[in-house]
């Protein structure tokens, strides 16, 4: 069974913090691994991910892929009020279960003045 | 504007009583899927599709039922809901399933 979990569940910090998500899978045929921000609404898209060690950067936020390893990070640096959200991470397969998307339970993050 | 919508918003509805939740996009996108969300368990895959007529099961399909007879629509049929089906659901769709979904604005689905 494919399988996506995300650590910590939950992260309280004060503006200018530098915070880091993480982000393990277990998936069939593995193809790219997508980060979204959810605030009070539907999900927006940050990032996607296939190739193995090539940090993807957009401001202040990054990430990179370990497929060795399993995993991918998310860093948000000099945080903000703004960067308060849920990051929900998701895994997308191959082979014969291409276009499924399994998604992790999510990351609270808490950023406060 | 490119979009996904989805209707309705909100729902109250009783044990057993068929619904519908449209789905719609106007980006001419061949993957759509459909997501429910519960506190605690992130987004869920209930059932996408790659393209016309072609549907397959996400990692909970019980209960529910999809088509996808024309590109922009993907309803998501429940024929008998149940108060476990209670959730926030939300349509996506993308150009393909390696880029980036576009989701709808989400229905809230209450069963009592």
């Amino acid at each position: 069974e494919d399988k996506v979990v995300q650590s910590p569940l939950s992260l309280v910090v004060h503006e200018g913090d530098t915070v880091t998500l993480n982000c393990s899978y277990e998936v069939t045929n593995f193809r790219s691994l997508l980060w979204y921000k959810q605030e009070k609404k539907a999900p927006t898209f940050l990032f996607m991910l296939t190739s193995s060690g090539i940090e993807k950067k957009s401001g202040r936020l990054s990430s990179i892929l370990d497929k060795k390893e399993l995993f991918s990070i998310l860093n948000i640096t000099a945080t903000q009020t703004g960067d308060s959200a849920v990051y929900l991470c998701a895994a997308n397969a191959g082979g014969t279960s291409y276009g499924k998307l399994t998604f992790g339970q999510g990351t609270i993050l808490t950023v406060h003045p | 504007e490119a979009q996904v919508t989805q209707n309705p918003r909100y729902l109250i509805t009783v044990t057993g009583k068929k619904l519908t939740v449209t789905c719609s996009q106007n980006m001419n996108h061949e993957y759509m899927s459909w997501y429910r969300q519960d506190p605690g368990l992130g987004l869920r895959q209930i059932y996408y599709s790659m393209n016309v007529e072609v549907t397959d099961k996400g990692d909970v399909p019980e209960g529910y039922k999809v088509s996808r007879k024309e590109k922009r629509n993907f309803p998501l049929i429940l024929e008998s809901p149940s108060p476990n089906q209670t959730s926030l659901y939300f349509c996506a769709s993308s150009p393909s399933v390696t880029y980036e979904q576009y989701f709808g604005p989400g229905t809230r689905l209450t069963v009592t």
